[in-house]
C-alpha cells in the first residue's frame, strides 16, 4: 500500500531555531499534503495545506511567516518551524491523498509523525 | 465550525469482550466520516470510511456506523484482542469537494485490552 515517510522522527532542539521536517509520500505522487500537529491529550489539528508548485494555504490562526511549508517536488514538502520556542513543542503529522477526488472517495495516508521538543 | 466529540475519552476492558466506541459531530452536513488509529507516538491508520450516503462499513472485526441525522457514529468492535490497544480517532471533513481531505478530528478514545 501507498506509504508516507517523515523525517526526522524526532528533534530536540533550542529555543530560537530552525527546524524542517520532511514528508515524502513514497511510492505516488501527490499533489497536495496536508500538515497537521497534536498537542498532548488536544486532538490533531489541521495546519497548512501543501500544494506542488503553489504557496501553501494555512488554516486561521497559524502563522505563514513562522511555519514554512515548501512543496518543491510532487513526492516532497517541507514544514519548517523557523525560530522554534517551547510553545511549538508538539506532534507534526503529514498526510496525502492517492487522488484528489470530489468527495474525497479515495483514502490518505498519514506519516508516522515527528516529535518536536523545544527547550 | 464543525466540532467532533468522542466518548469515552478512555476504555479499558477485558480481551474478548466486544465493545463500542462513540463519536458526535455538530454539523451534519458532513461529505464523509473516517475511524483512525493511532499507536503511541505513531503516525494514523485507516480503519474505515464511510460516506455520507451509507449507513455502516465492516472491516473484519470492525463496524462502524453513521447516522448524519443526529450527527453521530459509532465505531463497534468484536471479541477485541490486546493487539487492539491503541487510540481511536473519528474525523469528518472540513467541507466537500477538494477539502473533503482536510480533516477535524475528536480527541480519540485510549483503549486498552487487558489479556
Amino acid at each position: 500500500g501507498a506509504v508516507v515517510s517523515q523525517h526526522p522522527s524526532w528533534v530536540i532542539c533550542k529555543s530560537g531555531t530552525s527546524v524542517k521536517i520532511e514528508c515524502r509520500s513514497l511510492d505516488f505522487q501527490a499533489t497536495t499534503m496536508f500538515w497537521y500537529r497534536q498537542f498532548p491529550k488536544q486532538s490533531l489539528m489541521l495546519m497548512a495545506t501543501s500544494n506542488e508548485g503553489s504557496k501553501a494555504t494555512y488554516e486561521q490562526g497559524v502563522e505563514k511567516d513562522k511555519f514554512l511549508i515548501n512543496h518543491a517536488s510532487l513526492t516532497l514538502s517541507t514544514l519548517t518551524v523557523t525560530s522554534a520556542h517551547p510553545e511549538d513543542s508538539s506532534f507534526y503529522i503529514c498526510s496525502a491523498p492517492l487522488l484528489i477526488l470530489a468527495g474525497g472517495t479515495d483514502t490518505q495516508y498519514f506519516g508516522p509523525g515527528t516529535r518536536l521538543t523545544v527547550l | 465550525k464543525q466540532e467532533v466529540t468522542q466518548i469515552p475519552a478512555a476504555l479499558s476492558v477485558p480481551e474478548g469482550e466486544n465493545l463500542v466506541l462513540n463519536c458526535s459531530f455538530t454539523d451534519s452536513a458532513i461529505y464523509n466520516l473516517q475511524w483512525f488509529r493511532q499507536d503511541p507516538g505513531k503516525g494514523l491508520t485507516s480503519l474505515l470510511l464511510i460516506q455520507s450516503s451509507q449507513r455502516e462499513q465492516t472491516s473484519g472485526r470492525l463496524n462502524a456506523s453513521l447516522d448524519k441525522s443526529s450527527g453521530r457514529s459509532t465505531l463497534y468492535i468484536a471479541a477485541s484482542q490486546p493487539g487492539d490497544s491503541a487510540t481511536y480517532l473519528c474525523a469528518v471533513p472540513l467541507s466537500g469537494g477538494a477539502g473533503s481531505y482536510q480533516l477535524t478530528f475528536g480527541k480519540g478514545t485510549k483503549l486498552s485490552v487487558i489479556p
